[in-house]
């Protein structure tokens, strides 16, 4: 059974700093996986979309890598915002079709 | 283009009534999925449509859990009778084309059972 892991948890940093968020799940056949930004009481904003034969996906300030054999992601968030406070979710496609999600890394940037 | 809209945003009723959630996908996309979030909990997928057609509903929690998507496009999400651990986030996602591609998600529909 496929599981999904975030951490950490929860994550409180100063504007301007480097931040990895990282995720980790246990079976290694996947499609692909993906990234999703939620802020409060809002849906989710896809952020990037890795396919199992990628090693990684940039977009803007954020860089994602993949390394399946080992059943890792980590999202990298360049220059910290304080616009990018919001919970962070991994998910895997372990198919063709549905995601498992993670539990989330809340994160916050404080001016 | 519009992006996939949920309706009611918000939902409170009591224990044993009925509560019908929608959900309109993005124009053209096939596939159409229900995940829900319960309190303190992971996102978990309920089902998912290809077109008209249930092609995983190994989510539905039970019974009491009925989803439909007449002629392909929008689709509802029922609940009767609604008991206090229907409490949660149920989301709607959609895409175009099934395996690869991104799943693109409604705002949520926040159903409070008291």
């Amino acid at each position: 059974k496929q599981e999904v892991t975030q951490i950490p948890a929860a994550l409180s940093v100063p504007e301007g700093e480097n931040l990895v968020l990282n995720c980790s799940f246990t079976d290694s056949a996947i499609y692909n996986l993906q990234w999703f930004r939620q802020d409060p009481g809002k849906g989710l904003t896809s952020l990037l979309l890795i396919q199992s034969s990628q090693r990684e996906q940039t977009s803007g300030r954020l860089n994602a890598s993949l390394d399946k054999s080992s059943g890792r992601s980590t999202l990298y968030i360049a220059a910290s915002q304080p616009g990018d406070s919001a919970t962070y979710l991994c998910a895997v496609r372990p198919g063709a079709d549905k995601l498992i999600f993670g539990t989330g890394t809340r994160l916050q940037v404080f001016p | 283009e519009a992006g996939v809209t949920q309706f009611p945003s918000h939902s409170v009723i009591e224990k044993g009534q009925t509560v019908t959630l929608r959900c309109d996908p993005i124009s053209g996309h096939d596939n159409l999925y229900w995940y829900r979030r319960v309190m303190g909990k992971e996102i978990k997928f309920l089902l998912h449509f290809v077109k008209e057609s249930k092609q995983d509903e190994s989510g539905m929690p039970n019974n009491r859990f009925l989803a439909e998507r007449t002629g392909g496009t929008y689709s509802t999400l029922k609940v009767q009778p609604a008991e206090l651990e229907d409490s949660g986030v149920y989301f709607c996602a959609s895409s175009k084309n099934r395996g690869q591609e991104t799943q693109y998600f409604g705002p949520g529909t926040r159903l409070l059972v008291l």
